[in-house]
Formats: structure tokens, C-alpha cells, sequence
């Protein structure tokens, strides 16, 4: 089945502890993206990549580190997690840059 | 950041009314999407729009890409139960080429009385 996988689904962590969160995709798409979603802000663009090694800044990037070594990966670093960084967290892939992505289930983050 | 404001907000409607929501942008956009999302779930893509006045169906669905390529809508007639959930608008900015920068509006929250 065509699909992203992240994970875990839920995590719950303290400031400062760092943590990943991984990103699979089995559908050989050459791009990749992460957002976060906050209740009345909708979606936001964390980071995206065009191919392998090939990444770049979305809207709300600090905080935030990503690595695309292999085409179907794309795992986010947060080196130290704060407070304000507890949110719904969303992976997603698509096969051309004007194309919709699909998205991960994805994962909530708690910090505390 | 660049800003989509999607409206209405949220809408309480009663099954078989028919629904329309938009998003505008003071940004001239190439693309525009129309997602789904439900409760525990990522959003799931219900249209896609890449021309200036397209107008595109899926079901009871039909999204239109606006003329001035700054808004789209969506529309939904005879809404049913399953329609609940969150819908959001996005779009790729003009000039952001093939980059996979994709931006998102706040959302519309529907809800469905049968």
C-alpha cells in the first residue's frame, strides 16, 4: 500500500531532550515535506527537500533540523525541544513540486 | 510568512444544505488544493487546480481557481454526515517554481446535523 509512515504516533518528552521523529514513503517521490499544525493556524511548512540531499527552509523552521540522505527518509531533529514546540506534527511526500502531497497519520509532540 | 485566509471558520449545517468556503490571497498563486482532514488522520487532497478559472468536479465537490489567481472556493451540495471534518486550502506561491513549497490556510470546520 502507497503511503507515509511516521513515527511514533505520540511523544511525550521533557525541554531540552533531543528527539526524532522518522518519515518513510514507499512511493519513490522525490519530495518531501514536514509541517506542524496549531489549532487556528492551520498548516505550516517546517522544511521541505526537492531530492536527496537537496533541503530548504518552510515558514517556521527554527527549532527545527532535517536530513534527506536517502530518497525515502526524512527524519526532523528537534536538538532541544521547548514548550512552544508541542504540536501535531505532519510528514509528506509527492512525486512533482506542483503536485498535492500525501500525507503521514502523524505524530503529537508534548513537551514539558 | 506569505498568508492564506480561508473562510468561513467554521460552519453548522444541516444535512442535504449545500456548503461553500474560500480562500484569498493578496499573493498570485500557480497552484491551488483543496484537502480534507478528519479527526486523527493527515489531510487527504480532494482537488487540485493549476489554471486560472479552472473549474473542477469530484463528486459533489467542485473547486474553481479563481481569474486573478489571488482565490478558489470550494463547494459541496447536498452535504451529508461523512462530510464533517476540516477542510484547508493551499497553494503554491507563483515563482516558487517546482520547489514543494506549499502553503496552507487556518482551516474550515464542518459539522453536519442529519
Amino acid at each position: 500500500e502507497a503511503q507515509v509512515t511516521q513515527n511514533p504516533r505520540y511523544l511525550i518528552t521533557v525541554t531540552g531532550k533531543k528527539l526524532t521523529v522518522t518519515c518513510s514513503q514507499n512511493m519513490n517521490h522525490e519530495y518531501m515535506s514536514w509541517y506542524r499544525q496549531d489549532p487556528g493556524l492551520g498548516l505550516r511548512q517546517i522544511y521541505y527537500s526537492m531530492n536527496v540531499e537537496v533541503t530548504d527552509k518552510g515558514d517556521v523552521p527554527e527549532g527545527y533540523k532535517v536530513s534527506r540522505k536517502e530518497k525515502r527518509n526524512f527524519p526532523l531533529i528537534l536538538e532541544s525541544p521547548s514548550p512552544n514546540q508541542t504540536s501535531l506534527y505532519f510528514c509528506a511526500s509527492s512525486f512533482a513540486g506542483g503536485d498535492g502531497y500525501t500525507f503521514g497519520s502523524g505524530t503529537r509532540l508534548t513537551v514539558v | 510568512g506569505q498568508q492564506l485566509n480561508q473562510s468561513p471558520q467554521s460552519m453548522f449545517i444541516q444535512e442535504g444544505e449545500d456548503v461553500s468556503m474560500n480562500c484569498t490571497s493578496s499573493s498570485i498563486f500557480n497552484t491551488w488544493l483543496w484537502y480534507k482532514q478528519e479527526p486523527g488522520e493527515g489531510p487527504v487532497l480532494l482537488i487540485a487546480l493549476y489554471k486560472a478559472g479552472e473549474l473542477t468536479s469530484n463528486g459533489r465537490l467542485t473547486a474553481q481557481f479563481g481569474i486573478t489567481r489571488k482565490d478558489s472556493f470550494l463547494n459541496i451540495s447536498a452535504s451529508i454526515p461523512s462530510d464533517v471534518g476540516i477542510y484547508f486550502c493551499a497553494g503554491q506561491l507563483l515563482g516558487s517554481g517546482n520547489t514543494g513549497k506549499l502553503i496552507f490556510g487556518q482551516g474550515t470546520t464542518l459539522q453536519v446535523k442529519p
